[in-house]
């Protein structure tokens, strides 16, 4: 595709259900990237990969947070027993290298909401 | 750490006026900056970026950016303003040399009016 997709667009999970959001980067870009976008903030950091390699974790706000990208393409962004708090719309990004050198392509973002 | 503060959550122009969108960061290394942009329902593009070469960076669209270490700033400025530049808009800083993650502002929303 021409562009990051992340599915679903939408996402209404109940206090204590799993949920599971996915992201395909465009083809070819190295690393990818998850930010969390609560209400009337900026974008937060989760976490970062290059290519198949978790290598920045450190913004995951719990352990109910999971990231993995096993092939290096698409990634699955895992939230377990999700709270209320956890309702914001999570944003992927790709980018062919680092940041600072390669422009951050995003997605349209997964608006989680939890009742 | 590094962080930004942008001065103003929402800022209203007048069609044809200037726009100044105020960012000021803080890093005790030397940064690198940008500017994102976000539409309704869309996702987050790129405007400019400074990293430590010329200070004043010139962007999509017709803004552009001064990145001025006395002041720790990076504002974002459009001599003119047109309708289609309403939009949310993100200051963002991340550690020159890293590969990783943008640290971003809360925004900015800019109304543009007849």
């Amino acid at each position: 595709g021409a562009g990051v997709s992340q599915s679903p667009r939408y996402k209404v999970a109940k206090r204590g259900q799993d949920v599971a959001l996915r992201c395909d980067p465009i083809s070819g870009h190295v690393s990818l990237f998850w930010y969390q976008q609560a209400l009337g903030q900026g974008p937060e950091f989760l976490t970062y990969f290059q290519n198949e390699a978790q290598l920045d974790k450190s913004g995951l706000p719990s352990d109910r947070f999971f990231a993995e990208r096993p092939e290096g393409s698409v990634s699955t962004l895992k939230i377990q027993r999700t709270q209320q708090e956890d309702s914001a719309v999570y944003l992927c990004a790709s980018s062919l290298g680092p940041v600072y050198n390669s422009p951050l392509h995003f997605g349209n973002g997964t608006r989680l909401t939890v009742t | 750490a590094q962080s930004v503060t942008q001065l103003g959550s929402h800022v209203s122009v007048s069609e044809g006026a200037l726009v100044l969108l105020r960012c000021n960061y803080s890093s005790s290394v030397p940064p690198y900056l940008f500017w994102y942009v976000q539409y309704p329902n869309q996702g987050l593009q790129l405007l400019l970026k400074y990293t430590s070469a010329a200070t004043l960076v010139k962007g999509i669209n017709g803004f552009e950016a001064e990145f001025k270490k006395s002041e720790t700033s990076f504002h974002l400025t459009k001599p003119s303003a047109h309708m289609s530049d309403a939009a949310e808009y993100f200051c963002a800083v991340s550690e020159a040399g890293t590969a990783s993650k943008l640290t971003f502002g809360t925004g900015t929303r800019l109304q543009v009016t007849l």
